[in-house]
């Protein structure tokens, strides 16, 4: 149990384009979801809290209005990069956690390359 | 920042016991430690937690000291596929949303 997809897996946009991202909690219902970003052999950096129906917490230096973070059901939530930049390429990883096990569950991770 | 100091890096020989240190030594009462792993370009995985007794699951042991200021986690029989960054995290709670802040973690590489 506790499953966690991503989509997509791999993304290449060029610069200047939005580019969606989405996080599905499988076989449960996921009242707090979260966002993170990866760059090469860094480690993980937490870039936003989302609480389903609730507007997203955002991480000290990250810009709100550049990922949008919507959280609409329990099981799904979106991060739009608007606008991506070349410096924007990284691992983009989101985690779930339920309101019965307070676990955090990872998703693979998507790759997002902006050209 | 991370309230956890793990080795940067450490090696074992697939078959024998893996033995991942961690110090937190600011850690609170009523904070748990838990464990992730992070294989090459794959999300993090859940491994073990615990509070202040050891703690076995099917994948591994973690033992905490008396004094909860350090811990370390035991994969019994390491194999090739357990090399990977291995994460210790000391849970923050933060108004409720109890996020895991992510410290540089142990690259631990199984050899053959």
């Amino acid at each position: 149990g506790a499953v966690v997809s991503q989509h997509p897996s791999r993304v290449i946009c060029k610069s200047g384009t939005s580019v969606k991202i989405e996080c599905r909690s499988l076989d449960f219902q996921a009242t707090t979801m979260f966002w993170y970003r990866q760059f090469p052999k860094q480690s993980l950096m937490l870039m936003a809290t989302s609480n389903e129906g609730s507007k997203a917490t955002y991480e000290q230096g990250v810009e709100k209005d550049k990922f949008l973070i919507n959280h609409a059901s329990l099981t799904l939530s979106t991060l739009t990069v608007t606008s991506a930049h070349p410096e924007d390429s990284s691992f983009y990883i989101c985690s779930a956690t339920g309101s019965i096990t307070h676990e955090q569950y990872f998703g693979p991770g998507t790759r997002l390359t902006v050209t | 920042d991370a309230k956890t100091t793990q080795p940067p890096s450490m090696d074992c020989a697939e078959g024998r016991a893996a033995n991942l240190p961690c110090n937190h030594s600011t850690i609170s009462g009523n904070e748990y430690v838990y464990w992730y792993r992070q294989i090459h370009s794959q999300g993090p995985q859940y491994i073990i937690h615990g509070l202040k007794n050891n703690e076995t699951n099917e994948m591994a042991s973690l033992i905490i000291t008396e004094d909860r200021k350090s811990s370390t986690l035991i994969l019994p029989h390491a194999t090739l596929r357990d090399t990977a960054v291995y994460y210790c995290i000391v849970r923050v709670a933060d108004g409720g949303s109890e996020k895991l802040v992510f410290g540089k973690g142990t690259k631990l590489t199984v050899n053959p």
